[in-house]
């Protein structure tokens, strides 16, 4: 149980295009997922909270028109990366909540690698 | 404030060598701790977890007591495989806040 997936997998686009990336819960409800974005060899970074039926929650310096997040029902958030250029090149991954009563566990994505050329 | 420590890396062992990476942290309050395993290209699978003092997490060969005196939660163990290569990655997080705090991970390559 617990499985989280994202779509696509990988995507290759040109810069000055949008993105989407999706993020669901396939066997758990999610009120809150999160996007972190990880550079080669460094730890992840946090972007934003997504809470169902609310806006995100974006980390400090994190551009909130750029990284448009939309958690639209209990099993889907979203993450559009708008105007992308070269630097937006990374490892976009996504969790999603879970509470099992002494603690909430985060259930990862497989990530996504986009490429802006 | 909230953090984790990580040993640096990068580690390289020979199959069957004994495995260490050293984790601590700094909280408030009583928090649950995790370690967490990436494949390459992949993305992070809990690997074991421990939610209060003196508990031990353990899975596939991997072990971690939450130390409560020494705020640490070291990843041990006794056999490492060389499919064991991956990073590491050591965090913990309090069921009041959404926050998941992440260690800089620790990559470890298992030679034949």
């Amino acid at each position: 149980g617990a499985v989280v997936s994202q779509h696509p997998s990988w995507v290759i686009c040109k810069s000055g295009t949008s993105v989407k990336i999706e993020c669901r819960s396939l066997d758990f409800q999610a009120t809150t997922m999160f996007w972190y974005r990880q550079f080669p060899k460094q730890s992840l970074m946090l972007m934003a909270t997504s809470n169902e039926g609310s806006k995100a929650t974006y980390e400090q310096g994190v551009e909130k028109d750029k990284f448009l997040i939309n958690h639209a029902s209990l099993t889907l958030s979203t993450l559009t990366v708008t105007s992308a250029h070269p630097e937006d090149s990374s490892f976009y991954i996504c969790s999603a909540r879970l509470a099992t009563g002494f603690a909430y566990e985060q259930y990862f994505g497989p990530g996504t690698r986009l490429t802006v050329t | 404030g909230n953090s984790v420590t990580q040993m640096e890396g990068p580690v390289t062992l020979s199959e069957e060598a004994f495995l260490t990476i050293n984790c601590t942290y700094t909280a408030t309050g009583y928090p649950s701790l995790f370690w967490y395993v990436q494949y390459p290209g992949e993305g992070l699978q809990l690997l074991l977890k421990a939610t209060k003092a003196d508990d031990k997490g353990s899975n596939k060969g991997f072990e971690a007591t939450y130390r409560k005196e020494t705020t640490s939660f070291h990843l041990e163990k006794g056999s490492v495989q060389v499919s064991d290569s991956a990073v590491y990655f050591c965090a913990l997080s309090h069921i009041s806040g959404n926050q998941f705090y992440f260690g800089t991970g620790t990559s470890l390559t298992v030679i034949p």
